[in-house]
C-alpha cells in the first residue's frame, strides 16, 4: 500500500496570505488527523476527520480549518497567515480508533 | 499542559549502550504509543501497548506500562547511530479516541 502523502512538501508565504495543504491517506483509512509541529510548542493536535466529518478539534483559532472529501483525502486551510504559523504540518491516517497512526512526511510552511 | 510528558528531554549515549526514555500521562488511556521522528520528517510508529498489557517487545525495543503510576518507558537496547532521533509517546484520549496527544519528546543522540 502507498503511504500517506502530503503536498506540497515546502511552502513559503507572506503574512496575511492564505494557504491550503493536502493530505492523501492510506487506501482504506477513513480517519485523518492534522498536527502542527514547532520547536516551541511541539506536536499539537489540530483536528481529526472521519467520513467527511470533523470529530475532534484542538485549541487553534478559527483561521485554521479543514475538510475531508468522500475519497478520504483531506485539506487544511490557514487564512490570514501569521509569522507564528511557520511550522511543520503533519497529517496522519488510521484505520480506526485506538490504532497506530501513519504519518505523512509533512509540509514545511514558512511565513515571511 | 501536555497529556504526555517524556523524560529526559535530551539523551546522549555511546553506540552499543542502552537508552531509556520515560513518559507520564494524566488521564485514563486505552493504549499508549511510541513514535520516532528523524530530523524534520514525519513520525514513524514504533510500538503500541494496550492498557491491559504491562510489557511489550519489538526487536531491540522494550516498552513497559504502569497504569497505576500513569507512566511508560521505552528501552532501546544495543543502540546504533541510526537510532538518533526524537522519540514521542502518544496517548489517544479515552473520551475521544481519535484525538491523540503527543508529549514534547526525548531527543536521543547516539554517538558512534
Amino acid at each position: 500500500k502507498a503511504g500517506v502523502t502530503q503536498t506540497p512538501r515546502y511552502l513559503i508565504k507572506t503574512r496575511g496570505q492564505q494557504v491550503t495543504l493536502s493530505c492523501s491517506p492510506i487506501s482504506g483509512h477513513r480517519s485523518v488527523s492534522w498536527y502542527q509541529q514547532t520547536p516551541g510548542q511541539g506536536l499539537q493536535f489540530l483536528f481529526e476527520y472521519f467520513s467527511e466529518t470533523q470529530r475532534n478539534k484542538g485549541n487553534f483559532p478559527g483561521r485554521f480549518s479543514g475538510r475531508q472529501f468522500s475519497n478520504s483525502r483531506s485539506e487544511m486551510n490557514v487564512s490570514t497567515l501569521e509569522l507564528g504559523d511557520s511550522a511543520l504540518y503533519l497529517c496522519a491516517s488510521t484505520s480506526s480508533g485506538y490504532n497506530e497512526q501513519f504519518f505523512g512526511p509533512g509540509t514545511r510552511l514558512t511565513v515571511l | 499542559s501536555q497529556q504526555g510528558e517524556e523524560d529526559p528531554q535530551a539523551l546522549s549515549i555511546q553506540e552499543g549502550e542502552n537508552a531509556t526514555m520515560n513518559c507520564s500521562y494524566k488521564t485514563s488511556i486505552n493504549n499508549l504509543q511510541w513514535y520516532r521522528q528523524n530530523s524534520g520528517r514525519g513520525l514513524v510508529h514504533l510500538i503500541l501497548i494496550r492498557s491491559n498489557e504491562r510489557e511489550k517487545h519489538s526487536g531491540r525495543l522494550r516498552v513497559t506500562l504502569d497504569t497505576s503510576k500513569k507512566s511508560s518507558s521505552l528501552l532501546i537496547t544495543a543502540s546504533r547511530a541510526a537510532d538518533t532521533a526524537s522519540y514521542f509517546c502518544a496517548t489517544p484520549l479515552k473520551t475521544s479516541y481519535d484525538k491523540v496527544i503527543f508529549g514534547p519528546g526525548t531527543s536521543l543522540s547516539v554517538i558512534p
